[in-house]
């Protein structure tokens, strides 16, 4: 019953180095997004795509970038990775299921930065 | 960020019609998005629309943006039963601290 899925549960990285955070949706879904979950912060939009190939930028994209080259997989990716980014990583997609309209959120990576 | 108020608190249409509801907020914003939540569920998010868009659409989801009015509305055309859940606006400034509205609660009936 896997709807989404991210490489990774727990990841250690150090500061510079550059970062790929993977996620595959397997609904076919149009949409998909990538946040981040910080204590006191709640949940913060950094990139979204409606589309293949497209990608728009959510509230906070600074020091990310993302990639959708195929439908059911959205990329993040943090070009030199710094001690500010250590979070909880989340990914959703939304589109239609069985009993309409649905958001499903992947199990999420928690990063750290040293 | 800026609590949305959503107006009206509750709307009663018949599947097919179109739903509207309307958002305002007090301050300057980077964007602005709505959220769907059903009963007992999560919120799931629905469409973004920064403050130098005016007007953007996903599927039946049309949403408009006035900002000298400080002002959104949100139109789902041919509206359908699983439509029916609580709507809310979330406008978003600087630092980003969700915060959400008592929501709109549209019921549509079959």
């Amino acid at each position: 019953d896997v709807k989404v899925t991210q490489s990774s549960r727990y990841l250690v990285k150090r500061t510079g180095e550059k970062v790929f955070l993977e996620c595959v949706q397997d609904m076919d879904h149009e949409n998909m997004f990538w946040y981040r979950q910080d204590p006191g912060l709640g949940l913060r939009l950094i990139y979204f795509s409606y589309d293949v190939k497209m990608k728009e930028k959510g509230d906070i994209p600074e020091g990310y970038s993302v990639s959708r080259e195929k439908k059911e997989r959205f990329s993040l990716i943090l070009e030199s990775a710094s001690t500010n980014q250590t979070s909880m990583y989340l990914c959703a997609s939304y589109g239609l299921s069985g009993e309409g309209d649905e958001q499903f959120f992947g199990p999420g990576t928690r990063l750290t930065v040293l | 960020s800026q609590q949305g108020e959503e107006d009206p608190q509750a709307l009663s249409i018949q599947e097919g019609e179109n739903a509207t509801m309307n958002c305002s907020y007090k301050t300057s914003i980077n964007n602005l998005q709505w959220y769907r939540q059903n009963s007992g569920r999560g919120l799931v998010h629905l469409i973004l629309i920064r403050s130098n868009e005016r007007e953007k659409h996903s599927g039946r989801l049309r949403v408009t943006l006035d900002t000298s009015k400080k002002s959104s509305s949100s139109l789902i055309t041919a509206s359908r039963a699983a439509d029916t859940a609580s709507y809310f606006c979330e406008a978003s400034g600087g630092s980003y601290i969700p915060t959400f509205g008592r929501g709109t609660s549209l019921i549509v009936h079959p």
